[in-house]
């Protein structure tokens, strides 16, 4: 199994802070998965990437596969933007996902 | 569209009754999945399909029985409730397998007496 670890655990930022949540994992992948997973429980996918980066909004990923790392970015962060934040693998099947822990994040105004 | 629908919302049940969670996506989706979150640990797989009439188990697939007769519906059967198996339940659904964006449902939290 692909061990997927996420640091920090816990996160409090304030408003306007720029914030950065890191994803490491033990075996190689072909592509990895940012989701958002909000306090009424519901998960939004953010992003699936294979290399370099993405953006989207306020958001940013980024992953280095040689160094089995990715992170995900909040510029200016708000709010709103509390959730708890999740990494996830695909795991050698291709078809099954692994999935950290999580990074709770809480933006204070 | 309504993406992913999974009913009930909230469940109690007694140990030893069984019970099905319903999952369905309008999406034309190949790929769905049941997930399971518990405290402190990770989203774990339980079972999977790729398509109708094919299924296979995932990562905590025991006590937990899965049929995909169509494209559209993924139900997840409890066969004899036991109070482990209190938890999140969350479907997903992709185009294809892990490598595309997931759609999650709104989730069953399930407790087991």
């Amino acid at each position: 199994k692909n061990e997927v670890e996420q640091s920090p655990q816990n996160l409090t930022a304030q408003e306007g802070e720029f914030i950065t949540i890191n994803c490491s994992y033990s075996v190689g992948i072909s592509a990895l998965h940012w989701l958002q997973q909000h306090p009424g429980g519901g998960i939004v996918s953010l992003f699936m990437l294979s290399s370099g980066k993405k953006k989207h909004g306020r958001l940013i990923a980024t992953i280095n596969i040689q160094e089995k790392h990715s992170s995900l970015h909040i510029t200016a962060s708000h709010p709103r933007d509390s959730a708890v934040y999740i990494c996830a693998v695909i795991g050698n099947s291709g078809y099954a996902l692994n999935f950290g822990k999580g990074t709770s994040l809480l933006v204070t105004p | 569209n309504a993406g992913v629908t999974q009913t009930p919302k909230f469940q109690v049940l007694k140990t030893g009754q069984s019970m099905t969670l319903q999952c369905a996506q309008d999406m034309n989706h190949e790929y769905m999945s049941w997930y399971r979150q518990d405290p402190g640990m990770g989203l774990r797989l339980i079972h999977y399909s790729v398509g109708a009439g094919i299924t296979d188990q995932g990562e905590v697939p025991n006590g937990y029985n899965v049929s995909r007769s169509t494209t559209e519906d993924f139900p997840l059967r409890l066969l004899s409730a036991a109070p482990s198996q209190t938890s999140v339940y969350f479907c997903a659904s992709s185009r294809q397998g892990a490598s595309q964006p997931q759609h999650f449902g709104d989730g069953t939290r399930l407790s087991i007496l």
